[in-house]
């Protein structure tokens, strides 16, 4: 059973960083790219930003909202991708989700999500 | 960016009813278009993918179409478990974008 288990959410003052972790299971990580979105309290989902596997590059993608604030990265050893958030502002302030992304002719798409974790940014 | 915009805001339907949902592209995105559903509290789920291909373990009331760059998700007669929020969304050209998202209430 695939499994996304988001932590490192909380209450965290405006230019401040924060780093998130989703631990995978049920699947072999390294095979898949990883994505990020976000949801504002009572608003409708974000994507936040992607990675790709090894085997294409380890590439990412961002939005324009949280890129040279944001990093993705990936610890295929540990099944474990992270996303490092600095500067953070109050609309950072979200419910953080990883998603599993899957390939499929020739494009990515999300099929397996975590539960997510909530990100505060307030003073 | 490819701007999704997804209508009505909100679906009053009776349980056993038809359910029809549509999402529109400010420009082509292929057939590179996903639908997900969410319930309060609860992580989305993947409903449909490639505009049409039903995801694992979906049940067949579910379906999705597309004409250009006009989606629709058919419910085709709603249970009480699917009464919950559905977002599109474009993967085809980066950034991904969402809907709005359509909550489909009980009537």
């Amino acid at each position: 059973e695939v499994q996304l288990v988001e932590s490192g959410g909380g209450l965290v003052q405006p230019g401040r960083s924060l780093r998130l972790s989703c631990r995978a299971s049920g699947f072999t990580f390294g095979d898949y790219g990883m994505s990020w979105f976000r949801q504002a309290p009572g608003k409708g989902l974000e994507w936040v930003g992607f990675i790709r596997s090894r085997a294409f590059g380890g590439t990412k993608e961002y939005a324009a909202s949280v890129k040279g604030r944001f990093t993705l990265s990936r610890d295929d050893s540990k099944s474990i991708a992270y996303l490092q958030m600095d500067s953070l502002k109050i609309e950072d302030t979200a419910v953080y989700h990883c998603t599993r992304a899957l390939h499929s002719s020739g494009w990515y798409f999300s099929d397996y999500w975590g539960q997510g974790t909530l990100v505060t940014v307030s003073s | 960016e490819i701007v999704m915009t997804q209508s009505p805001a909100t679906l009053s339907v009776s349980p056993g009813e038809r359910a029809t949902l549509s999402c529109r592209a400010s420009q082509s995105v292929s057939s590179n278009l996903a639908w997900y559903q969410q319930k309060p509290g609860q992580a989305p789920r993947l409903l449909i993918y490639g505009a049409s291909t039903r995801a694992t373990g979906i049940p067949a009331r579910f379906s999705g179409s597309e004409s250009g760059t006009e989606f629709t998700l058919t419910i085709s007669s709603l249970q009480s478990e699917d009464f919950a929020v559905y977002h599109c969304q474009q993967y085809n050209k980066w950034p991904w974008t969402f809907g709005q998202g359509t909550k489909v209430e009980i009537k």
